[in-house]
């Protein structure tokens, strides 16, 4: 089975904490991407990368920073987090070939105070 | 960001009843996902399709990939209360890794 690991399913933080999120797949898939879900605007994507050190902005960048290391592993920084940015947090990994499944993660629910 | 027209917004059944769904484009797309979410948690995908006329089965659930390339449907049959969920689509242009997701259906099944 296929796999999209997120490190925590809940959070809460204060105001001006730095927040990482972290997101492990276990598909050997090239491409992952970050996406947060908020009720009435759907998933919107924040960060993309299609390869390790690669990232690329997706729609909604500020206030995100994003780290790839690793093949398996796609980080998300909130380096001061605000309470605009309580929301799901969806981690998905595909492949690089294309047409490609998007396989997600169980979420990662952030609430800041 | 862009999203797509889904519909509808949200559907009240009565077990054992099918349910139809749609997604629609003003953009052609080269692939259609569909995926189920249950409150609290990531989205499943349920079924992928490739090409334009693609028809394609999961257990009760049948999925098309329209003509125009700019437009898919979700069927569901037999409705049972476990099928209570959102449903939404998500499509991937010609020549991008990006996808763009439906506005979601939500399924309620009366018992």
């Amino acid at each position: 089975d296929v796999k999209v690991t997120q490190s925590s399913r809940y959070l809460v933080k204060r105001t001006g904490e730095k927040v990482f999120l972290e997101c492990v797949q276990d598909m050997d898939h090239e491409n992952m991407f970050w996406y947060r879900q908020d009720p009435g605007l759907g998933l919107r994507l924040i960060y993309f990368s299609y390869d390790v050190k690669m990232k690329e902005k997706g729609d909604i960048p500020e206030g995100y920073s994003v780290s790839r290391e690793k093949k398996e592993r796609f980080s998300l920084i909130l380096e001061s987090a605000s309470t605009n940015q309580t929301s799901m947090y969806l981690c998905a990994s595909s492949t690089r070939g294309l047409p490609g499944e998007l396989f997600f993660g169980e979420g990662s629910r952030l609430t800041v105070l | 960001g862009q999203q797509l027209n889904q519909s509808p917004q949200s559907m009240f059944i009565q077990e054992g009843e099918d349910v139809s769904m749609n997604c629609t484009s003003s953009s052609i797309f080269n692939t259609w996902l569909w995926y189920k979410q249950d409150p609290g948690e990531g989205p499943v995908l349920l079924i992928a399709l490739y090409k334009a006329g693609e028809l394609t089965s999961n257990g009760r659930l049948t999925a098309q990939f329209g003509i125009t390339r700019k437009d898919s449907f979700l069927n569901i049959s037999a409705s049972i209360p476990s099928d209570v969920g959102i449903y939404f689509c998500a499509g991937q242009r010609p020549g991008t890794y990006k996808y763009i997701f439906g506005t979601g259906t939500r399924l309620k099944v009366l018992a």
